[in-house]
């Protein structure tokens, strides 16, 4: 069955120390990743994406991901947190089954809190 | 752009009762999801259309239903409320016919069965 782990629940950071959020996925065939975040009380934004090519992704708001195929995660990254990104993060996979070539299955979400 | 609007953006219903939750997209965009979010679980697809005229089941359609109105509508109906259908519910888009390009999503209709 394909998935998507995102393993922590909460990720603590001091502002301006790098923050990591973890995903891990299991799907057949190539994947196609992606991750979310989400402000209280408003629906999900999109902030990158890996489909082929360079493994370091780069997106919005100064996030990148790493995609490594071999320990299948998608590690979302960014150099010096910020308080403002404090929010709650999704890790997204493209469903590859044969009859849901528009899905995408969701890990269950980390929330990232920098403190000042 | 007004992007994905959702209405409404609150509503408390009884058991038994029914309500339709709207959805509508400004984008173009062929294809449209409905997801619930309930803490702990992640998204999970209720509903989605590929395109307009089509819709199939997700991963927990039961008790629901759906009608893709046309290009920029696509309303999910709760015939008969029960208090495991509280959760947040978003509706999504997504323009192009690849798996590669990003959802787009409305900012929810946060639900309550009494």
């Amino acid at each position: 069955a394909q998935s998507v782990a995102q393993p922590e629940d909460q990720v603590n950071v001091a502002e301006g120390n790098p923050l990591t959020v973890k995903c891990t996925y299991s799907v057949s065939g190539n994947p196609y990743l992606f991750w979310y975040v989400q402000y209280p009380n408003r629906g999900l934004q999109f902030l990158l994406k890996y489909i082929t090519g360079d493994n370091l992704v780069k997106g919005s708001y100064g996030f990148e991901a790493e995609f490594n195929k071999s320990q299948t995660s998608f590690h979302l990254k960014k150099p010096s947190a910020l308080v403002s990104d404090s929010a709650l993060y999704f890790c997204a996979v493209r469903d590859t089954a044969r009859d849901s070539s528009y899905k995408l299955i969701f890990g269950s979400g980390t929330r990232l809190l920098v403190r000042p | 752009n007004a992007g994905v609007t959702q209405t409404p953006k609150f509503q408390v219903l009884k058991t038994g009762q029914s309500m339709t939750l709207q959805c509508a997209q400004d984008m173009n965009h062929n294809s449209m999801y409905w997801y619930r979010q309930d803490p702990g679980m992640g998204l999970r697809l209720i509903y989605y259309s590929a395109s307009e005229g089509t819709t199939d089941k997700g991963e927990v359609p039961n008790g629901y239903n759906v009608s893709r109105l046309n290009k920029r509508e696509f309303s999910l109906r709760l015939e008969s409320a029960a208090p495991s259908q509280t959760s947040v519910y978003f509706c999504a888009s997504r323009g192009g016919p690849s798996g590669n390009s990003p959802l787009h999503f409305g900012n929810g209709t946060r639900l309550t069965v009494t």
